[in-house]
């Protein structure tokens, strides 16, 4: 099983539609939590990063974890066209032991349209 | 504040041939990251390092090396390359030990042929 399960799309929205972007995990020592923007041919932006359970709001942008079910969510509410990317999800556990470093666990991504 | 760079962006080698790959992180970051990222496979992580010593590594064959300079630069490096090897290699950098979040270059595109 993998870390982190994302669902790859793809997904097709008219512009202005709420999109709901979803990512499970097995890992219950995960607590800090991140989505990315990636254009084509693009490094990965950080979009929205949380920690632990809870909401997190950044313009049109919701970020959910739900740690008691293992799952997290991206909401875009008026979806533009420019959102037009492929977003992934990532988490990690933290740095927890000195000199271990902190892993990242990415999703495989979801690739989202917004058709004008 | 200037972002993760890499350079070069594009890179085309042959199989057997070797390559190194750049990254510069955002100023003042010191922890640095290497990731391959592939169609099939997503983003895989390579290694991270922190003030010049490497303290993670992933699941990659020994082809795969890198080191970090006292700058914070770091350089990867892949010996003997393979078809396989064809990939975006993306460095991401977090500014503190903790690494609680990371950001990313605009990556290097490799093609094997």
């Amino acid at each position: 099983q993998k870390e982190v399960e994302q669902d790859p799309g793809p997904l097709s929205v008219p512009e202005g539609a709420i999109v709901s972007l979803n990512c499970t995990y097995s890992n219950s020592a995960f607590q800090y939590f991140m989505w990315y923007r990636q254009y084509s041919r693009k490094g990965p932006e950080l979009l929205m990063y949380t920690y632990s359970s809870g909401n997190k709001e950044d313009g049109r942008f919701t970020a959910q974890v739900d740690k008691s079910s293992k799952y997290i969510s991206l909401f875009i509410r008026d979806s533009q066209p420019s959102d037009s990317a492929t977003y992934l999800c990532a988490m990690s556990a933290g740095f927890y032991l000195l000199g271990s470093g902190n892993q990242f666990y990415f999703g495989t991504g979801t690739s989202l349209t917004v058709i004008p | 504040k200037a972002g993760v760079t890499q350079t070069p962006r594009y890179l085309i080698k042959t199989r057997g041939q070797q390559v190194t790959l750049s990254c510069s992180p955002i100023s003042g970051h010191r922890s640095v990251s290497w990731y391959q990222q592939t169609p099939g496979q997503g983003l895989q992580f390579l290694f991270e390092y922190f003030s010049e010593t490497q303290r993670n590594k992933g699941n990659f064959p020994g082809r795969f090396s890198g080191r970090q300079f006292s700058n914070s630069r770091s350089e990867m490096n892949v010996s003997t390359l393979e078809l396989g090897d064809s990939a975006l290699y993306l460095c991401a950098s977090s500014l503190r030990e903790t690494q609680e979040t990371q950001y990313f270059g605009p990556g290097t595109r490799l093609l094997v042929l």
